[in-house]
This record gives structure tokens, C-alpha cells and sequence, in this order.
């Protein structure tokens, strides 16, 4: 039962365009969201995170948007970088759930020069 | 510098031995993970321990063990009953114990350690 989704297992954009890595998840009762990046052979790095009474969150080039009603959410890089190539894993949290994060398969970002 | 020292960094086993995985921080975190990472499937929980000499089984415990003698240390055995060890472990801890998380439970993640078994 995979809660949190990532359906698109590779994204490649074009250096200073926009990158938009999506994520869809099916627990209503999440109430944080969160993005990591990830180098091969590293541990994820925190990137940003939403809490679901917001719609939006912004930390200069990445923007998280969150859809509740169809249980979705997006990062948006702007403008991307050769450097943003990584892995992105979407994660989620209950807060009735220990706090734990759930994790989506994750996205390959490869941002070509 | 603070931080989660995973080690070792590589490790390779014979089937049907333990080994045990490292993991240090010195953040002052009360919580600590491990999760494994499998290609195309994403960070799976193993286990998670919220203060000293407690832990829990997370989604994918089974052939796996662990201790929390100290808040400092959170080391994992990978067990000869576990089917499929091969997989990159990955140990994080976080300031905010679950239940009491009051925002996003950010969680800091070591570099790793890669389990082959021959």
C-alpha cells in the first residue's frame, strides 16, 4: 500500500528552465509535507516542507504547492541548475502517527547545461 | 560539526551472517531512524527509537534488530533472517521526538552504508 506516490521516475529539463516534480498521496490524515534531494552514495538533505493548512511554501527557487482536495502536491525549481541534478523523495507525516515520514519512490532531476 | 556519522561505509557479507551498522550523532536529537532505500522503491522504515532503551518496529522490520543504550547511538543488526540485505541504510535523527512535533519532523539522514551480501 503505497501511500505517498512519485509516478514519474525521471524528469530532464533544460538549465534555467523550470523544473516540477510532482507527488500524489492517498492518506487524508497526513498533515506535513516534505521534500529531500538526494546525491548517489549520500543521505537525503532536507529541502522544504508544507504543512497542510497552507496552500503554498516558498524558499527561494524551490516552491512547494499543495492540492488537498486531490490529495497532491508539486515542487517547482525556478530556474534549475545543473547542480539541483539529484533525486527528489517526497515524504509525509501524521502527527497521530508517531511522526514518522512515509516516502515516495522518488524522482531522478537531471537539469542539462 | 554536527552531524550522523554512518559506519562503515561499505560492507560486504556472506549469507547467513549478521553484521551490524553504526550509527552516531551528536545533534542532541532524541529520535533516531533507519530506513532502507531499494531502487524504485523509495525509503522504507525499519525501526525508530524515541529516547534511550525504547524502540519500535517500523514497516519492514522483520530479519533486523536494533538497541538504543545511549540518545547518542542507534546501531542496526542485519540479521541472516533477513531474505534480501543488499541495500543502501540510511540513519537519521530529528529534534522533535514523535507525538510531540509541533511543526514538519525534519529529519537529518547520516551518508549511509551500502550492504552487499556475497
Amino acid at each position: 500500500d503505497q501511500q505517498v506516490k512519485q509516478n514519474s521516475p525521471s524528469l530532464s529539463v533544460q538549465e534555467g528552465r523550470i523544473s516540477i516534480l510532482n507527488c500524489d498521496y492517498t492518506n487524508s490524515m497526513f498533515d506535513y509535507f516534505l521534500w529531500y534531494k538526494k546525491y548517489p552514495a549520500e543521505g537525503p538533505t532536507f529541502l522544504i516542507s508544507i504543512s497542510s493548512i497552507k496552500d503554498k511554501n516558498e524558499d527561494g527557487r524551490f516552491t512547494v504547492f499543495l492540492n488537498k482536495s486531490a490529495k497532491h502536491l508539486s515542487l517547482h525549481i525556478v530556474p534549475s541548475q545543473p547542480g539541483d541534478s539529484a533525486v527528489y523523495f517526497c515524504a509525509a507525516s501524521a502527527s497521530g502517527n508517531t511522526g514518522k515520514l512515509i516516502f515516495g519512490q522518488g524522482t531522478t532531476l537531471q537539469v542539462k547545461p | 560539526d554536527g552531524g550522523i556519522t554512518q559506519s562503515p561505509k561499505y560492507l560486504f557479507r556472506k549469507e547467513g551472517q549478521n553484521v551490524t551498522l553504526s550509527c552516531e550523532q551528536n545533534l542532541n536529537h532524541d529520535a533516531m531512524y533507519w530506513y532502507r532505500q531499494d531502487p524504485g522503491q523509495g525509503l522504507r522504515l525499519i525501526y525508530y527509537s524515541q529516547i534511550v532503551n525504547d524502540f519500535q518496529k517500523g514497516d519492514i522490520a522483520e530479519g533486523y534488530s536494533v538497541s538504543r543504550e545511549k540518545k547518542e547511538s542507534f546501531p542496526l543488526t542485519v540479521t541472516s533472517a533477513q531474505k534480501n540485505p543488499t541495500a543502501f541504510y540510511l540513519c537519521a535523527s530529528s529534534i522533535d521526538p514523535p507525538g510531540r512535533v509541533s511543526g514538519a519532523n525534519v529529519l537529518t539522514f547520516g551518508a549511509g552504508s551500502r550492504l552487499t551480501v556475497l
